[in-house]
Order: C-alpha cells, then sequence, then structure tokens
C-alpha cells in the first residue's frame, strides 16, 4: 500500500527557508494531489497547499508570498519550500494524497515531521 | 474563507455510549465535509468523506450526515480505542480549512 514519509531539518533559524521532502512509496506519485498540512503543538490543522503530479499547484492565501511545493515524478516525492519562517510556523509537518471524489480529502498521512524555528 | 466551528470542544462519554459531534461552516459547501480522527502522536485518519461515505476500513460504527452549513458525526457505540480527537475539514473552497477539534475523553 501506499505510504508517505517526511524527511528535513528539525530546526530552521528564523528568517531562513524551512525545506521538507516527502517521499512517496509503495505506488506512483502519478495522476494524483499531494498536500502538506502543518499542526503547531497543541493546536489544529493548517492546509498548506497541494499539488498535482503535473506541477500545477494550489496555495492557502495565507502562506502563499512564502510556500513553493515542487514534484519530482522520477524519484517519486514531492517537496515543501517555506522561506522567511519565524516561530510561528513551528509545527508538526504533515504531508498526503488527496483523494478526490465529491469532496478532496486526505486519505494517506505520512507520519509527519517537527520542525522548530529557533535561534 | 470559510471558518469550520465544532462543538463541543470536548466531551467525556463511557464505553458503548452514543457520542455525537456537530461541525458548523461560515456559510454553505453543500457535501463538501469530510471527519478525521487523530491519535496522541499519529497523523489524522480519513473516516467519512462526501458528509456522509464511509472511508474503506472504517467501522461502521462511525456515521455523518449533514448537508449546506451543519453537519454531524456520530459515534453508536463508543469503543476503547474511539477516544482521540476529532476534526472536520471543508473542501469547498480554497483555503481548505479545518475545524479546531474535539477531543473525546473517557469518563
Amino acid at each position: 500500500q501506499v505510504q508517505l514519509q517526511e524527511s528535513g531539518p528539525g530546526l530552521v533559524k528564523p528568517s531562513e527557508t524551512l525545506s521538507l521532502i516527502c517521499g512517496v512509496s509503495g505506488g506512483s506519485i502519478s495522476g494524483y494531489y499531494w498536500s502538506w498540512i502543518r499542526q503547531p503543538p497543541g493546536k489544529g490543522l493548517e492546509w498548506i497547499g497541494f499539488i498535482h503530479s503535473s506541477g500545477s499547484t494550489t496555495y492557502n492565501p495565507s502562506l502563499k508570498s512564502r510556500v513553493t511545493i515542487s514534484v519530482d515524478t522520477a524519484k517519486n516525492q514531492f517537496s515543501l519550500s517555506l522561506t522567511s519562517v519565524t516561530a510561528a510556523d513551528t509545527a508538526l509537518y504533515y504531508c498526503a494524497r488527496v483523494f478526490r471524489t465529491v469532496t478532496e480529502a486526505f486519505d494517506i498521512w505520512g507520519q509527519g515531521t517537527m520542525v522548530t524555528v529557533s535561534s | 474563507d470559510i471558518q469550520m466551528t465544532q462543538s463541543p470542544s470536548s466531551l467525556s462519554a463511557s464505553v458503548g455510549d452514543r457520542v455525537t459531534i456537530t461541525c458548523r461552516a461560515s456559510q454553505s459547501i453543500s457535501s463538501h465535509l469530510n471527519w478525521y480522527q487523530q491519535k496522541p502522536g499519529k497523523a489524522p485518519k480519513l473516516l467519512i468523506y462526501a458528509a456522509s461515505s464511509l472511508q474503506s476500513g472504517v467501522p461502521s460504527r462511525f456515521s455523518g450526515t449533514g448537508s449546506e452549513t451543519d453537519f454531524t458525526l456520530t459515534l453508536s457505540s463508543l469503543q476503547p480505542e474511539d477516544f482521540a480527537t476529532y476534526y472536520c475539514q471543508q473542501s469547498y473552497s480554497v483555503p481548505l480549512s479545518f475545524g479546531g477539534g474535539t477531543k473525546v475523553e473517557i469518563k
């Protein structure tokens, strides 16, 4: 079955760029939409954006000026870049597959990776 | 942006109880509503999509109803493994958004 695994630095300095990769195993990345979602410690979930395997993207307007999501179909992975980070970006970052029917739901999730923004 | 409001924010219940969680959207979202369960230290798990469709592998004691602005997740008979936090999520418009969560605790 399809599995997702996030990877990247657990600590990022303020004003720098957060970069994460989500590796997809057990299935192809092609033909699907993929998403990043984050959860600050003890808080709720925030959708960051999604990307189709073709490369088309949709971002949360609140983060759009700082976010880039890209896909590498050859490596079966997609990535997140968030620039100019502050302490408010400290969160558990999840990647997820988008299940599109009548609605868009997140049906497969990675385990999450904690990113702390601190000097 | 569409705001999703869940109630209650927490509840205490016993094994075997019937539990109902409500999610209200700030504007009509038709049936573009999904429900998730999250246990401590784990990623959310999709339970219900499109307001009332049960995700594959999810026990039938979970059910969802509603449309437009008002939605309900019901657990017909609470089991020990159901103690968790539940989130609703709308996909009617960008930005996709989640409710604040409902924590179901053991009474």
